[in-house]
């Protein structure tokens, strides 16, 4: 079983708060990637990392931020939630060979 | 065109039979290929990588791979309900994944 963990599971928050989706993994993995999904829906690459100080956007235009300052570390900061951010982030972690481990995800819902 | 197409489904296949997926991408430059399984409400879980033209055989699981027509497909031997789930391929090139829309497996007993 894979070592990534999300937190909070789920967060219910009221529009312009900022929140951070926390995102560790402890199998010293270099590539670190945020992905977003909607029920039913594809997954959609919103960051992702291959290693400390490295952040690049994915393909689907976001308007989160990215931080990684450790290598087992990788938030997704929302400076002013929106409705429009109500989703499930979802956290993955790899390494060279054997992608991805998912972790557990964070249902987030902006009301 | 999406870099890595799948048909959505449903399929639908009896319990026992063999269950086909495909998967087509588009960046010719595409180094490594994973087929993941989700089931409702939960996380994607890694299930096949192949990384070479040919099959690869894991258990019930035969993920096979042809570059030259940037084709992937996943067969399922002896299918089971417990099977039933939406089956993602997903492509690799550089330090970029991406993955399909998904295709939604519907094993009936």
């Amino acid at each position: 079983e894979a070592d990534i963990y999300q937190t909070p599971r789920y967060l219910v928050i009221g529009t312009g708060k900022k929140i951070t989706l926390e995102c560790s993994q402890t199998m010293g993995h270099d590539k670190m990637y945020w992905y977003q999904q909607d029920p039913g829906m594809e997954l959609h690459l919103i960051h992702y990392s291959y290693g400390v100080n490295s952040t690049e956007k994915g393909d689907l235009s976001s308007e989160s931020t990215v931080s990684r300052i450790r290598t087992e570390h990788f938030p997704l900061t929302l400076e002013s939630a929106r409705p429009s951010h109500t989703s499930q982030y979802l956290c993955a972690s790899g390494d060279r060979g054997v992608l991805a481990f998912f972790g557990q995800g964070t249902r987030l819902t902006v009301v | 065109q999406k870099e890595v197409e799948q048909n959505s489904g449903p399929l639908s296949v009896p319990e026992g039979a063999i269950a086909s997926l495909n998967c087509t991408y588009s960046d010719r430059g595409s180094q490594s290929f994973f087929w993941y399984r989700q089931y409702s409400g939960k996380s994607p879980e890694l299930i096949m990588s192949i990384y070479s033209n040919g099959d690869k055989e894991d258990g019930r699981f035969t993920a096979q791979l042809n570059k030259a027509s940037q084709y992937v497909s996943l067969l399922i031997r002896d299918s089971q309900p417990s099977d039933s789930a939406t089956y993602l391929c997903a492509v690799q090139n550089t330090d970029k994944l991406i993955f399909g829309t998904g295709t939604r497996l519907q094993v009936f007993p």
